[in-house]
């Protein structure tokens, strides 16, 4: 079946500019999980979901990312007044649920600051 | 809090020869441990995983046993092959806080085996 997917798989902006990266989970996973991979901090957790709702936000890393997801699927990361730090590949997972389940990764969007 | 420590790469071994990388955590609660792999070009792969301590993962050749004495999760192959040249990331989760079962994972180690 169908795997996670992320759109762009590359994306290239100006410094200040705002991005949205999307993510598409499994269907019917309900734990949707946000990370950074980047080569000064490694794969670090930005945020995660359980259905609509983000229990915990403090994974991320400034008040300039927001994540939302509609409708217990879709996600979008929101990355505003982009800086060069920011540049990094943004992984998404989803799993059936927030528990001892596997989770399962998107191929990535790849996000180059100009 | 938590965190993760494995060996920083790369590692280059010849075909056929034994493998180990080493992981080692720590962690408040009582997590589960896992491996990763990343193929070139490839995304992030579940390699194995150990949910409780002297249980072993294993898969595709590879093996790891959840130490708790000494919070290691060493990562084993008896022969590599080319095709196992990767990145691989130790990581853990732990059930409890508001992030549900995050993964917390270790810088990665890329590994190059030789023909």
């Amino acid at each position: 079946g169908a795997g996670v997917s992320q759109s762009p798989s590359n994306k290239v902006t100006e410094k200040g500019k705002d991005v949205e990266l999307r993510c598409d989970p499994i269907s019917g996973h309900t734990a949707l999980y946000w990370y950074r991979q980047s080569l000064g901090q490694g794969l670090e957790f930005l945020i995660y979901f359980q259905g609509n709702s983000a229990p915990d936000k403090s994974g991320l890393p400034s008040d300039r990312f927001s994540a939302e997801r509609t409708g217990g699927s879709v996600s979008t990361l929101t990355i505003q007044r982009t800086q060069q730090e920011d540049s990094a590949v943004y992984l998404c997972a989803s799993s059936l649920a927030a528990g001892n389940y596997e989770q399962y990764f998107g191929p990535g969007t790849r996000l180059t600051v100009t | 809090g938590n965190s993760v420590t494995q060996m920083e790469g790369p590692v280059t071994l010849s075909e056929e020869a034994f493998l180990t990388i080493n992981c080692t955590y720590t962690a408040t609660g009582y997590p589960s441990l896992f491996w990763y792999v990343q193929y070139p070009g490839e995304g992030l792969q579940l390699l194995l995983k150990a949910t409780k301590a002297d249980d072993k993962g294993s898969n595709k050749g590879f093996e790891a046993t959840y130490r708790k004495e000494t919070t290691s999760f060493h990562l084993e192959k008896g022969s590599v092959q080319v095709s196992d040249s990767a990145v691989y990331f130790c990581a853990l989760s732990d059930p409890g806080g508001n992030a549900g079962n995050m993964l917390t994972f270790g810088g990665g180690t890329r590994l190059m085996v030789k023909p």
